[in-house]
């Protein structure tokens, strides 16, 4: 059974970098075709994606966040990571690791997430 | 981006009930459509895929339909456990977006 689990700090200053990291256990992160995905969620609102990354290092982002993420893998430690530069109280959210399966072409393994709060 | 739009945005329903959810996408997108269902606190849990493919061990009450712009997800006899938020979410082009979510109550 394949597991995620994110860590990092769960306050970031206003400006400064987030960084997020995702374990995943339960299998090799480069078995099997999938992306390895970042998802968050603000309190109360809805889900917005964030970006993924291939093993082979390919990446996709959304554009409204292209110009501050950047999404990273570690295949010898079986982790994958987030970096959103420059952030603001807007980016204050419950933040997810997941799972794409091509096959599915979509999330079938979640994070249990992880709060991470904007604020100086 | 695609933008997908849930209707209701809440619903009030009895244990037995039969309770449909509808998602429409701003243009086509094909059969690229999944149903999470969430709780409070909890992660999203992927239900249907495809737009009508049951997720392995998820009951078979609920189903889901459509393709192009309109599906819907259908639980047939709501149980107690399935008082939660539900999202649709497609796919078929970058980025991927998610429904606003319905919340689905217990009247």
């Amino acid at each position: 059974q394949v597991q995620l689990q994110e860590s990092g700090p769960g306050l970031v200053k206003p400006s400064q970098t987030l960084s997020l990291t995702c374990t995943v256990s339960g299998g090799s992160i480069t078995s099997g075709s999938y992306f390895w995905t970042w998802i968050r969620q603000p309190a109360g609102k809805g889900l917005e994606w964030i970006g993924r990354i291939y093993t082979s290092g390919d990446t996709n982002y959304n554009p409204s966040l292209k110009s501050r993420v950047t999404i990273s893998v570690d295949t010898s430690k079986n982790q994958f990571s987030l970096r959103l530069s420059s952030v603001t109280a807007a980016d204050t959210a419950v933040y997810y690791c997941a799972r794409e399966s091509v096959e599915m072409a979509t999330h079938d393994y979640w994070g249990q997430g992880t709060l991470v709060t904007v604020s100086s | 981006d695609v933008q997908m739009t849930q209707s209701p945005s809440s619903v009030s329903a009895s244990v037995g009930d039969r309770v449909t959810i509808t998602c429409r996408a701003s243009q086509g997108i094909s059969s690229w459509l999944a149903w999470f269902q969430q709780k409070p606190g909890k992660a999203p849990k992927l239900l249907i895929y495809d737009a009508s493919s049951l997720q392995s061990g998820v009951p078979s009450r609920f189903s889901g339909s459509g393709s192009g712009t309109d599906f819907t997800l259908t639980i047939s006899s709501l149980q107690p456990e399935d008082f939660a938020t539900y999202y649709c979410q497609q796919s078929s082009s970058f980025p991927v977006t998610f429904g606003q979510g319905t919340r689905l109550e217990m009247k």
